[in-house]
């Protein structure tokens, strides 16, 4: 049962440009939300998170928003930069629940070009 | 180098035999956690350990799994009687368990192909 869904598997962007990423999820209980970046042959490297507390979260050129009504969150990458191109995965977990572990979407390719 | 390592990086072997691959979690991570991806999917959680103690397992992790972490610093999971399905990239993360967000770190992953 696929509880976090990234319906996008990819995304082309020119470079300088706004990339939106986008990532849904079903378990009610998921109450951390945490994007990772992953180049080919490394693993997940950690980008931003957010706390359902909150409903957007700021880091250098990396915002996520989160819609809890909607299970709903995205990543904005602004300005997109060519070493950007990678695979972004969205990830869940309960952690009000004592249930730290993630719960992962199947990915992004996001493209920027030059 | 403070991040967390994972060796080896690479392994190739026959069906049936045995692997054994090793996580070094970040300094004074309590928390250790095992994943598996498989390509076009996002990794999949396997087994995590708080301090020395298994917490929780995944129903992926059969029996011929297991994973240990003797003194709550490294962690060892092997794969007994390896199958061609048992392919895939072997993550593992730590986690330093502070304030209200447990946020997981990952190391380069080990590539096991079973021919």
């Amino acid at each position: 049962d696929q509880q976090v869904k990234q319906n996008s598997p990819s995304l082309s962007v020119q470079e300088g440009r706004i990339s939106i990423l986008n990532c849904d999820y079903t378990n009610s209980m998921f109450d951390y939300f945490l994007w990772y970046k992953k180049y080919p042959a490394e693993g997940p490297t950690f980008l931003i998170s957010i706390s359902s507390i909150k409903d957007k979260n700021e880091d250098g050129r990396f915002t996520v928003f989160l819609n809890k009504s909607a299970k709903h969150l995205s990543l904005h990458i602004v300005p997109s930069q060519p070493g950007d191109s990678a695979v972004y995965f969205c990830a869940a977990s309960a952690q009000g629940s004592n249930d730290y572990k993630l719960s992962f979407g199947a990915g992004t390719t996001v493209t920027v070009r030059a | 180098d403070t991040g967390v390592s994972q060796d080896p990086r690479h392994k190739i072997t026959k069906r049936g035999q045995n692997v054994t691959f090793r996580c070094d979690p970040i300094s004074e991570h309590n928390r250790l956690y095992w994943y598996r991806q498989t390509l076009g999917q996002g990794p999949e959680f396997l087994t995590y350990f708080q301090n020395e103690a298994q917490l929780e397992k995944s129903r992926l992790l059969s029996d011929r799994f297991s994973a240990e972490r003797p003194k709550g610093s490294f962690s060892t999971l092997e794969i007994q009687r390896t199958e061609q399905g048992d392919s895939a990239m072997y993550l593992c993360a730590s986690s330093p368990l502070k304030g209200s967000a447990d946020t997981q770190y990952f190391g380069p992953g080990t590539r096991l192909t079973v021919l």
